[in-house]
């Protein structure tokens, strides 16, 4: 089965500056690629995907993400991070299996 | 506002008692997933549906029961809860298996005492 792993449990970024976000999956094929987005007492809301064509692909809240099969990566980037950001992330990884796995979080922290 | 509706947002049960949580979406969507949370863990898939009528099991499956008798809603059933099913609970649903993502409801947050 498909896995996924997010090597950073938290983050802190100061507001303005620039975020990535690390993910590496597993999969024998190209699989189909998802970051979600969590706030605090809320459900995951998806901020973007990748399943084929361009590698980098845009997504909402002026996130994106590139999709590298070399390095079985797919790394969330956003420019200049803002307060309202602070949030948990998820990378998720399907193979069209109705098995979709989730790495552990990602949290976020914007200091002032 | 569409999409999913879980009920109830929060909840206490005793060792032994059961539960059934309720997941409602208004998006005519063919699937339905039930994913348990736990810190450090990521989402975890219970159990799954692709359709009226369907269930299939998940990665945890066990102290777990589910139905689909409407193809709007997805119940998940503690037989006989137990501390190990203290979590938060999400439901989730999307148009097909593919490269859709999925839409999920707010969460329901359980605690066996």
């Amino acid at each position: 089965a498909q896995s996924v792993t997010q090597p950073d449990i938290h983050i802190t970024v100061s507001e303005g500056a620039s975020l990535e976000l690390r993910c590496n999956y597993s999969y024998g094929a190209t699989p189909y690629l998802f970051w979600y987005v969590q706030s605090p007492g809320q459900g995951l809301q998806l901020l973007l995907k990748y399943f084929s064509g361009d590698t980098l692909v845009q997504g909402i809240k002026g996130f994106e993400a590139e999709f590298k099969r070399s390095q079985s990566s797919f790394n969330l980037r956003k420019p200049s991070v803002h307060w309202s950001d602070a949030a948990e992330y998820f990378c998720a990884v399907g193979a069209g299996n109705n098995d979709m796995r989730f790495g552990a979080g990602t949290r976020l922290t914007v200091k002032p | 506002n569409a999409g999913v509706t879980q009920t109830p947002k929060f909840r206490v049960l005793k060792t032994g008692q059961s539960m059934t949580l309720l997941c409602a979406q208004d998006m005519n969507h063919e699937y339905m997933y039930w994913y348990r949370q736990d810190p450090g863990m990521g989402l975890r898939l219970i159990h799954y549906s692709v359709g009226e009528g369907t269930t299939a099991k998940g990665e945890v499956p066990d102290g777990y029961n589910v139905s689909r008798l409407k193809k709007q809603n997805f119940l998940l059933g503690l037989e006989s809860a137990a501390p190990s099913q203290t979590s938060v609970y999400f439901c989730a649903s999307s148009y097909t298996a593919g490269p859709y993502g999925y839409t999920f409801g707010s969460g329901t947050r359980l605690t066996v005492v």
